[in-house]
């Protein structure tokens, strides 16, 4: 079945660093890809997506890049801040049939910013 | 309303009862799902609705899990016999159409003592 595999965390950066979270999958046909944000007592937040392969998303400085040939969709920020501070998921879904909404997700990286 | 209600906030519940939490979708959203998250932060697609009719009941356990959507009323969530291991947040989200992001709740922590 479909899976997604995330760096371990926890992730601890100081303001302004750069910022890299990796995750590759295994799908079958062709998933979209995504990356959610869950911030402390608070449900998921859509942050990027990237539907189809070489795909850019991007959302408040973060960036992801579906890479097919690497099956990778790694989370990049060139300058982090103290408000970064969150989970992240990587996530995909094959969107055709009854699978929309049916999300497979990553074990979450825990990301804290410092001052 | 504009985000997605779930009800309550904790639910604590002794191993053997039962347990219901409550899902109000965004207005004009046709689309409910529900996840489990548990220790580690692993989450786990349970059911999905397209209004009231069941969309995909794949990750439903088979014994003591049952949903309902029905119109004018929260989506509803129901452990019967809970056990240790359904200790979990679940989490709801919503969606306006087929296609579209989803939408989520900030869950019912559910504690199985």
């Amino acid at each position: 079945g479909d899976s997604v595999t995330q760096m371990e965390g926890p992730v601890t950066l100081s303001e302004e660093a750069f910022l890299t979270i990796n995750c590759t999958y295994t799908a079958t046909g062709y998933p979209s890809l995504f990356w959610y944000v869950q911030y402390p007592g608070e449900g998921l937040q859509l942050l990027l997506k990237a539907t189809k392969a070489d795909d850019k998303g991007s959302n408040k400085g973060f960036e992801a890049t579906y890479r097919k040939e690497t099956t990778s969709f790694h989370l990049e920020k060139g300058s982090v801040q103290v408000s970064d501070s969150a989970v992240y998921f990587c996530a995909l879904t094959n969107a055709g049939g009854t699978s929309y909404g049916k999300l497979t997700f990553g074990q979450g990286t825990i990301l804290t910013v410092h001052p | 309303g504009e985000e997605v209600a779930q009800t309550p906030k904790h639910l604590v519940r002794g191993e053997g009862q039962k347990a219901k939490l409550y899902c109000a979708p965004i207005k004009g959203h046709s689309y409910v799902f529900w996840y489990q998250q548990v220790l580690k932060n692993e989450f786990k697609f349970l059911i999905s609705f397209q209004n009231e009719n069941v969309f995909d009941e794949t990750g439903m356990p088979k014994e003591r899990f049952s949903a309902k959507c029905l119109p004018n009323s929260p989506c509803s969530l129901e452990i019967q016999a809970t056990k240790l291991e359904d200790s979990a947040v679940y989490f709801c989200a919503s969606s306006p159409v087929r296609g579209e992001k989803l939408f989520f709740g900030s869950g019912t922590q559910l504690s199985v003592l």
